[in-house]
């Protein structure tokens, strides 16, 4: 079956622009969770959806992101007046519940670049 | 704070021979803890889950083992094989909590 699709999978930007990121997870996953990946460092978690409970921003790093999950499947990422330092590939999985012991399903990734 | 550690340092070994990749955590209390497969321009691939309860787990060449007194899983892939070369990543998570914590990785080199 289909795994979690991302797009882009490139997006080069410039400093303040905005940038919309998009995530199709796996049909009938309830869990969907977006990371950050930079160059030499860990998966930074960034938000969590959970069906139609509100969502885990607790990772977001600045109000300049922000996230929807619509129809409890496709999500965006959207970040507001890119900085330099949001440069990194964006990732985004899935899970058929969101606890710990279900293993996440990756995306591909969207490399943003921010010039 | 809590903290995960793998050796940032690739792991460089010959083919035939068993890998072993640590993952050593501090002030955190895991329930689960899972390990990752990430090649280069992918997303992370699960490969194994263990659990607080469980000593070891193992799936075809490869086994992990969790040790909550010492703090630290060991990942062991055995007959190890060029193909298996990549970035190994451990991930905790703790019970009643939907999120993982994942370490930095360690990159895994097998040559012919």
């Amino acid at each position: 079956g289909a795994g979690v699709s991302q797009s882009p999978s490139n997006k080069v930007t410039e400093k303040g622009k905005d940038v919309e990121l998009r995530c199709d997870p796996i049909s009938g996953h309830t869990a969907l969770y977006w990371y950050r990946q930079s160059l030499g460092q860990g998966l930074e978690f960034l938000i969590y959806f959970q069906g139609n409970s509100a969502p885990d921003k607790s990772g977001l790093p600045s109000d300049r992101f922000s996230a929807e999950r619509t129809g409890g499947s496709v999500s965006t990422l959207t970040i507001q007046r890119t900085q330099q330092e949001d440069s990194a590939v964006y990732l985004c999985a899935s899970s058929l519940y969101g606890q710990g012991d279900y293993e996440q399903y990756f995306g591909p990734g969207t490399r943003l670049t921010v010039t | 704070s809590q903290k995960i550690e793998q050796n940032s340092e690739a792991l460089n070994i010959q083919e035939g021979k068993t890998a072993t990749l640590t993952c050593n955590y501090t002030n955190y209390s895991p329930a689960y803890l899972q390990w990752y497969r990430q090649d280069p321009g992918r997303g992370p691939v699960f490969l194994l889950l263990i659990r607080e309860n469980e000593k070891e787990k193992r799936k075809e060449r490869l086994k992990v083992t969790f040790d909550t007194t010492l703090k630290q899983s060991l990942f062991h892939i055995t007959a190890s094989q060029p193909a298996d070369s990549a970035t190994y990543l451990c991930a905790l998570g703790r019970k009643g909590y939907s999120t993982l914590t994942f370490g930095k990785g360690t990159m895994l080199l097998v040559s012919p």
